[in-house]
C-alpha cells in the first residue's frame, strides 16, 4: 500500500517561531503536495514539486516556504509562524506522467497546528 | 480548471445508494472528473474518476451525463463508515504538478 507519513499528528508553537512540517512518501513518486485545510474554505495548494529541488508555488505561499532535498521528503516550512497559519496541514504525492490522465494523489493524514 | 457545484450536505440510510451529484457545467473537453472523499480526522482518499464513460471501481460508480455538464457518484450499498465530505473535482491533466483544488464538497451522513 502506498504510504505517506507526516512528522506530527498535533503541533502547537508560538507566535514567531520557525515550524518545520516533515513528509515522506514511499512510492518513489515524482510530485508531492502541500495543502492546508481550512472550515469552509476546502483545500488549497501551498506548494508543490515535481522534482527534487524542484519547486513551484501553488495558490497560497505567501508565509511558507518548502524544501525538496530527497525524493521520498518534502517539508514545509513556517519561517514565522503567525496565528492566522492555524490549520490543518495535509502533504500528499502522486506520480507524474505526461500524457497521462492519472491525477491521483495520495495523502497523509494531515497535521493540525495550532498557532498561539 | 472548472468550478464544481455540490449540494451542502446528504443523509442515507445504512444498507440504501447514495447518490451524490455534482454539477460541472463549464467542464472542457479535456477535464477529468475525479472524486475524493475525507472521513473525519483523516487525509482525503481517492475513490473514482472518468473522462466520459461510467466508471465502477470497488469502491463506487460514476455516472457522467452525455454533455458532461455533470456527474453522479454512486454507493450502491452505504455503510456507517461511508460518512465523509464528498469531494468532486474536474481536472485537465497537464504537466504543472497535477494538483486538485477541492472545493466545499458534500457531506455524507450515513444513518443506521
Amino acid at each position: 500500500d502506498v504510504k505517506v507519513t507526516q512528522s506530527s499528528r498535533y503541533l502547537v508553537k508560538r507566535t514567531g517561531e520557525k515550524v518545520f512540517l516533515e513528509c515522506v512518501q514511499d512510492m518513489d513518486h515524482e510530485n508531492m503536495f502541500w495543502y492546508r485545510q481550512d472550515p469552509g474554505l476546502g483545500l488549497r495548494l501551498i506548494y508543490f514539486s515535481y522534482d527534487v529541488k524542484m519547486k513551484e508555488k501553488g495558490d497560497i505561499p505567501e508565509g511558507y516556504s518548502v524544501s525538496r532535498e530527497k525524493k521520498e521528503r518534502f517539508s514545509l516550512i513556517l519561517e514565522s509562524a503567525s496565528t492566522n497559519q492555524t490549520s490543518m496541514y495535509l502533504c500528499a504525492s502522486g506520480y507524474l506522467r505526461q500524457g497521462s490522465y492519472n491525477n491521483e494523489q495520495f495523502f497523509g493524514p494531515g497535521t493540525r497546528l495550532t498557532v498561539l | 480548471d472548472a468550478k464544481t457545484t455540490q449540494p451542502p450536505s446528504m443523509d442515507c440510510a445504512e444498507g440504501r445508494a447514495a447518490n451524490l451529484p455534482c454539477n460541472h457545467s463549464t467542464i472542457s473537453g479535456n477535464e477529468y472528473v475525479y472524486w475524493y472523499r475525507q472521513i473525519h480526522s483523516q487525509g482525503p482518499q481517492y475513490i473514482i474518476h472518468g473522462l466520459k464513460n461510467n466508471e465502477t471501481n470497488e469502491m463506487a460508480s460514476l455516472i457522467i451525463t452525455e454533455d458532461r455538464k455533470s456527474s453522479t457518484l454512486i454507493l450502491p450499498h452505504a455503510t456507517l463508515r461511508d460518512t465523509a465530505v464528498y469531494y468532486c473535482i474536474v481536472r485537465v491533466d497537464n504537466n504543472a504538478g497535477n494538483m486538485l483544488t477541492f472545493g466545499g464538497g458534500t457531506r455524507l451522513m450515513v444513518k443506521p
